[in-house]
């Protein structure tokens, strides 16, 4: 079955700074990708998501990268901000699981003023 | 619209005991999931449903049954609590696209 690994699971950043999460994963049938932010005490939440058929998408101060070759994907913050602190879950949906998701581990992310 | 509830949101059972824990949608979804969300394993699928009248096993179903009542309500049934079950859970709804979204979630605590 599918398995998504996600790195670092834990990143501290300076406020302004970038951050980069990344996740492989080994279905190379998986033909969808969301990141999720989970606040405290929340439910995750989508905040990008990127199928298979595109290379990069962008939504302001958040990118996603895919590179379906070598099954790779990747969440870029830009100009991070102290809000931005929270657990970070990529996923990845296998071609023979439906709608359903297999998730990574979660990076949590401190932004530090 | 509120979205996705559940409830309760925080609950201690003995082992053995059982309970029920709900959720509804206003969205309108026709699929619904529960998730179990355990420190440093992500969220891992419990039992899925496709649609009203339908339900499958996800990656982690032993230890629990689910009732999809309608459209709109999903529960999720332990019948004989273990501490194992001692987690946080969380069920979510969407369309055709892919697009999940979640609940606040319920902490569970098995003793």
């Amino acid at each position: 079955g599918e398995n998504v690994e996600q790195h670092p699971s834990t990143l501290s950043v300076q406020e302004g700074d970038s951050a980069v999460i990344k996740c492989t994963y080994s279905d190379s049938a998986s033909n969808y990708f969301p990141w999720y932010k989970q606040e405290l005490g929340k439910g995750p939440q989508l905040i990008i998501d990127i199928r298979s058929n595109v290379g990069e998408k962008k939504d302001q101060r958040i990118a996603v990268t895919l590179n379906k070759t070598a099954k790779h994907f990747s969440l870029h913050i830009t100009e991070t901000q102290p809000e931005d602190s929270a657990v970070y879950f990529c996923a990845a949906t296998p071609a023979n699981y439906g709608q359903n998701f297999v998730f990574g581990p979660g990076t949590r992310l401190s932004v530090l003023p | 619209n509120a979205g996705v509830t559940q409830t309760p949101k925080f609950q201690v059972l003995k082992t053995g005991q059982s309970m029920t824990l709900q959720c509804a949608q206003d969205m309108n979804h026709n699929s619904m999931y529960w998730y179990r969300q355990d420190p440093g394993m992500g969220l891992r699928l419990i039992y899925y449903s496709a649609s009203e009248g339908t339900t499958d096993k996800g990656e982690v179903p032993n230890g629990y049954n689910v009732s999809r009542l309608n459209k709109r309500e999903f529960s999720l049934r332990l019948e004989s609590a273990a501490p194992s079950q001692t987690s946080v859970y969380f069920c979510a709804t969407d369309w055709v696209d892919y697009e999940q979204y979640f609940g606040p979630g319920t902490r569970l605590t098995v003793t």
